[in-house]
């Protein structure tokens, strides 16, 4: 069964602080995808990134970065130097044997 | 830009109507979903279809029905609303890519309902 795991409910931090959201992932498939997507207070979710198992390389898209780690069933999301406009709720999702399962969501704030 | 599109944004109706939330995308994309979300909290896969006539229930129980006549409109129908049912609903669409592959999914805007 597939399955994903975001622990931290909700965090807030002040504005150009780094953050960093967990997203831990059970599957026993040896091929599957990672994403996530952020859902802003307008209720639309937004996809921000999609990684395949075979693809461990780290990603780097502005002030936004991904490790993805097989060894921990891991693929945590960091946003450097936060801003106002970073708050959402986030989910990490993991796609495996033709389901798509999303994790619980993190309300990130971050306080001006 | 995702091409897929939600009516109505907002809905509000009493109980026992009959209701139509509808979702279209222009991609082209095989792939249909209809998720139930409350505001903020975790997402609930309740059907989905991988084409024209296929439909799957979800992992979550709904009392909605869907349709797949069309591959651009994928229409959830719900024949008499109650409280419970009020919630949102998130359409979402995917290329098909094979066995074992879940291409990027496009979400829409979302319905947001409240049955009275």
């Amino acid at each position: 069964a597939q399955k994903v795991t975001q622990a931290q409910t909700e965090i807030s931090v002040v504005e150009k602080e780094d953050v960093t959201l967990d997203c831990v992932y059970e599957t026993r498939d040896t091929t599957y995808y990672l994403f996530w997507y952020k859902q802003p207070p307008s209720g639309e979710l937004v996809f921000l990134i999609r990684r395949n198992s075979f693809d461990e390389q780290n990603e780097i898209s502005g002030r936004y970065s991904w490790n993805f780690q097989k060894s921990t069933s891991s693929f945590n999301f960091t946003i450097t130097a936060s801003q106002v406009v970073d708050s959402a709720v986030y989910f990490c999702a993991l796609s495996a044997a033709q389901k798509l399962v999303f994790g619980q969501g993190t309300r990130l704030t971050i306080n001006p | 830009e995702a091409d897929i599109y939600q009516t109505p944004r907002y809905l509000v109706i009493g109980t026992g109507k009959k209701i139509t939330l509808e979702c279209s995308q222009t991609m082209g994309h095989d792939k249909m979903y209809w998720y139930q979300q409350d505001p903020g909290m975790e997402l609930h896969l309740i059907h989905y279809s991988y084409g024209v006539n296929s439909t799957e229930k979800g992992d979550l129980s709904s009392e909605s029905t869907v349709s797949r006549i069309r591959t651009e409109h994928f229409p959830l129908t719900l024949e008499s609303a109650r409280p419970s049912h009020t919630s949102q609903y998130l359409c979402a669409s995917s290329e098909y890519k094979g066995a074992g592959s879940t291409g990027e999914l496009f979400f829409g805007e979302g319905s947001r309902l409240t049955v009275l």
